[in-house]
């Protein structure tokens, strides 16, 4: 059974930096792409990052390019996001999402951990 | 960016009416359309991806159409499960984007 289980989240000041960990099992983690996905209380969806299997493919949306870090570590089975210079609009649920190269790349999801970004 | 524009926002309809929601690219994305449901408190879950393939496990009662700015999810007969928000989602260009959501809820 494929399992993702976000964990890092919780309340940090504007400005400041948390680091989000996604531990993958149930599935061949270093073949699969990986990506971040949020959602803000009420609203919709948000792609912010995306990692190729092997991590040499990396992007991101523009709100948060040069603040956001994505990588991963696949002997360890787990993805990564290191979110710096943190602001109020990035208060939200983050998923992590697995998905297969060349297709779909949402196919799972995590449960989500939330991010408070306040003072 | 491509953005995708999903309609209606919300849809009113009783268990065993047919659900018809649609969602409009502002340019061609071929047929690299999912749709994804969402219920309270839970992540999203794939249902279709590129436009007409069912996920695995997802009951029959759903199926997608469309092609290149035109996409429609329909749901044959709603079951009282299928009452939840429903995203589409393109895979053609960066950056990755969402609908904005049509909510499905009990007539």
């Amino acid at each position: 059974e494929v399992q993702l289980v976000e964990s890092g989240g919780g309340l940090v000041q504007p400005g400041g930096s948390l680091r989000l960990s996604c531990a993958a099992s149930g599935f061949t983690f270093s073949s699969y792409t990986m990506s971040w996905v949020r959602q803000a209380l009420g609203k919709g969806l948000e792609w912010i990052s995306f990692i190729s299997s092997s991590g040499d493919d990396i992007y991101y949306t523009d709100s948060v390019k040069g603040r956001f870090t994505i990588s991963r570590d696949n002997a360890k089975n787990s993805l990564y996001l290191q979110m710096n210079s943190l602001r109020d609009e990035d208060t939200a649920v983050y998923y992590c999402a697995s998905g297969i190269p060349g297709v779909n790349p949402f196919d799972y999801w995590g449960q989500g951990t939330l991010v408070t970004v306040s003072s | 960016e491509v953005i995708l524009t999903q309609s209606p926002a919300t849809l009113s309809l009783s268990p065993g009416e047919r659900a018809t929601l649609s969602c409009r690219a502002s340019q061609s994305i071929s047929n690299y359309l999912a749709w994804y449901q969402q219920k309270p408190g839970q992540a999203p879950r794939l249902l279709i991806y590129d436009t007409s393939n069912r996920a695995t496990g997802i009951p029959a009662r759903f199926s997608g159409s469309g092609s290149g700015t035109d996409f429609t999810l329909t749901i044959s007969s709603l079951e009282p499960e299928d009452f939840a928000v429903y995203y589409c989602h393109q895979r053609t260009n960066w950056p990755l984007t969402f609908g904005g959501g049509t909510k499905v809820e009990i007539k």
